[in-house]
């Protein structure tokens, strides 16, 4: 497509629900990231994708978080038995390669998820 | 720990003034850095960058300053113009990181008619 599409836009959740974010990224690009904002903090890493294979999962809070890519296209971050603090807006981008520094990446318009 | 500090959090100009965004960083592996812009509901855009073999870069109305010695950069704004208000975020990376992004919190412009 022609940006980064995330679905859903937004989610609410109870509380030890397990939740499943989506992003497609611009078709091409072979890295993705994902990334959220809590309020009032800036962006937090999460995790990155170098074509399916994620070489960096430091970002990850806790085990309850994961991620996949398949076909080197679509990913999906999945929270399992979601807690209060993880409400935050999960934002995915995208870029042609790692280290194509030059423009930055392409984010998403983000999904704002919330655990009651 | 926050290696990326945006220490306002709001900034108010006059249309037409200079608007100017700080931000500095501990880390001193930083060899990249990047604003974006971001309006309510939608992502981050980017808007300009800079290595860290410069200390200046020009983007049209969109400049950055690196001052590496002091760990701090800069986005000046010139003319500002209503819509310019947004969110700015700073942000950095190593390049063998992946090009993993630190962000900072964030400054809000808000420009005046």
């Amino acid at each position: 497509g022609a940006g980064v599409s995330q679905s859903p836009s937004n989610k609410v959740t109870e509380k030890g629900k397990d939740v499943e974010l989506r992003c497609d990224p611009i078709s091409g690009h072979t890295a993705l990231y994902w990334y959220r904002q809590s309020l009032g903090q800036g962006l937090e890493f999460l995790i990155y994708f170098q074509g399916n294979s994620a070489p960096d999962k430091s970002g990850l809070p806790s085990d309850r978080f994961s991620a996949e890519r398949t076909g080197g296209s679509v990913s999906t971050l999945t929270i399992q038995r979601t807690q209060q603090e993880d409400s935050a807006v999960y934002l995915c981008a995208s870029s042609p390669q790692v280290g194509t520094s030059n423009y930055g990446y392409t984010f998403g318009s983000g999904t704002r998820l919330t655990v009651v | 720990d926050q290696q990326v500090k945006q220490n306002s959090p709001s900034l108010s100009v006059q249309e037409g003034r200079i608007s100017i965004l700080n931000c500095d960083y501990t880390n001193s592996m930083f060899d990249y850095f990047l604003w974006y812009k971001k309006y309510p509901a939608e992502g981050p855009t980017f808007l300009i960058s800079i290595s860290s073999i410069k200390d200046k870069n020009e983007d049209g109305r969109f400049t950055v300053f690196l001052n590496k010695s002091a760990k701090h950069l800069s986005l000046h704004i010139v003319p500002s113009q209503p819509g310019d208000s947004a969110v700015y975020f700073c942000a950095a990376s190593v390049r063998d990181s992946g090009y993993a992004l630190n962000f900072g919190k964030g400054t809000s412009l808000l420009v005046t008619p």
